[in-house]
């Protein structure tokens, strides 16, 4: 079994669709939990990270992490076609395992006009 | 221009020949690292480094070393290539040991091995 999971879509919705995003894990040590997006031929970029549960925003998007549950979610409100990318989930668990990284599979996710 | 640069970008090679692959970066960063990206299985992490001379292993380190002898440059080495090693590696840096600094990702490297 993977440490991480996410469905790997694809996922297609209409602009203006409100998107969800998920990962669960594995292991009870991960502390920091992050959402990147990837862009066709590019490399990753980071769009949130949360620590420990709870929830955060940034504009139209939203990140919760039930640690209870071992699930993470990202939320993207009104979405865009410009939010059609590959979201990744990426979690570490901080202590002496600072800086080693497990990402999901990643989610590629299509918003048509 | 504050950026992580690779080279090459693209690469096709044959089964045990030893290559290199570059990584540098212009941001003083402490924190390096290295991942493949393969369909299906997302981005791994081959090794990572918090700082010169300091490197770690990541969830897939198996026929690759690496090294951290200046800050800015963190070269991924494969000695002896094979097939399974075909795939798109990301080199990242971060400011410091918390990830959720952003880490600055590389252009890719797209290395096919015959």
């Amino acid at each position: 079994q993977k440490e991480v999971e996410q469905d790997p879509g694809p996922l297609s919705v209409p602009e203006g669709a409100i998107v969800s995003l998920n990962c669960t894990y594995s292991n009870s040590a991960f502390q920091y939990f992050m959402w990147y997006r990837q862009y066709s031929r590019k490399g990753p970029e980071l769009l949130m990270y949360t620590y420990s549960s709870g929830n955060k925003e940034d504009g139209r998007f939203t990140a919760q992490v039930d640690k209870s549950s071992k699930y993470i979610s990202l939320f993207i409100r009104d979405s865009q076609p410009s939010d059609s990318a590959t979201y990744l989930c990426a979690m570490e668990a901080g202590g002496t395992s600072y800086g080693k990284l497990t990402f999901g599979q990643g989610t590629i996710l299509t918003v048509h006009p | 221009e504050a950026q992580v640069t690779q080279n090459p970008r693209y690469l096709i090679t044959v089964t045990g020949k030893k290559l290199t692959v570059t990584c540098s970066q212009n941001m003083n960063h402490e924190y390096m690292s290295w991942y493949r990206q393969d369909p299906g299985l997302g981005l791994r992490q081959i090794y990572y480094s918090m700082n010169v001379e300091v490197t770690d292993k990541g969830d897939v380190p198996e026929g690759y070393k690496v090294s951290r002898k200046e800050k800015r440059n963190f070269p991924l080495i494969l000695e002896s290539p094979s097939p399974n090693q075909t795939s798109l590696y990301f080199c990242a840096s971060s400011p410091g040991r918390e990830l959720y600094n952003e880490q600055f990702f590389g252009p890719g490297t797209r290395l096919t091995v015959l």
